[in-house]
């Protein structure tokens, strides 16, 4: 049961562009998500959280939206750029614990 | 302030041994959290270790298992290695863990391949 989906393997942009990546979940439980990026053969470096109280959290050129209702977020990256590219994953987690559910990642590429 | 280190980075077994990885949180941090990537399963918590205690557990035979040292730093092994135990196993630590939302950091991962 995949509780949290990324149903996007793979995003292509123009570098300037507008980089969004979608994250669905079905736990209603859940109540912080977070953002990570992952080069090949290196731990997922954090990008950005957001708590369930909050619809929106924004960092520089990312930005993070929580729609509670739909079970959806949703990463923003402005302007995109070459060093963008890497496979970014959605995690979830229950309050009172450290627990991270992992979406299964979406491919991003950035091209000049 | 250092990351989470940890050792070793790459390793080679065969069918049937075991194995122990570690893990050094960062400096202060108490929790640490340990998940298995594949290709084709992408990235699956394993446990949570908080104040030497296991607090969860995923879903995984028995042959995992692990363990928190009174200064944070976490040892996880492997037994009667299989085939499909190869993959990255990735270390997670944070601040704390009751009640909290802390953002776990990632170590580089131990690469496993097992013959």
């Amino acid at each position: 049961d995949q509780q949290v989906k990324q149903n996007s393997p793979s995003l292509s942009v123009q570098e300037g562009r507008i980089s969004i990546l979608n994250c669905d979940y079905t736990n209603s439980m859940f109540d912080y998500f977070l953002w990570y990026k992952k080069y090949p053969a290196e731990g997922p470096t954090f990008l950005i959280s957001i708590s369930s109280i909050k619809d929106k959290n924004e960092d520089g050129r990312f930005t993070v939206f929580l729609n509670k209702s739909a079970k959806h977020l949703s990463l923003h990256i402005v302007p995109s750029q070459p060093g963008d590219s890497a496979v970014y994953f959605c995690a979830a987690s229950r309050q009172n614990t450290d627990k991270l559910i992992f979406g299964t990642g979406t491919r991003l590429q950035v091209f000049p | 302030k250092a990351g989470v280190t940890q050792t070793p980075r790459y390793l080679i077994k065969t069918r049937g041994q075991q194995v122990t990885l570690s893990c050094s949180p960062i400096s202060g941090h108490r929790s640490v959290s340990w998940y298995q990537q594949t290709p084709g399963q992408g990235l699956q918590f394993l446990f949570e270790y908080f104040s030497e205690t296991q607090r969860n557990k995923g879903n995984f035979p028995g042959r995992f298992s692990g363990r928190q040292f009174s200064n944070s730093r976490s040892e996880m092994n492997v037994s009667t290695l299989e085939l499909g135990d190869s993959a990255l196993y990735l270390c997670a630590s944070s601040l704390v863990a009751s009640g909290s939302t802390d953002t776990q950091y990632f170590g580089p991962g131990t690469r496993l391949t097992v013959l």
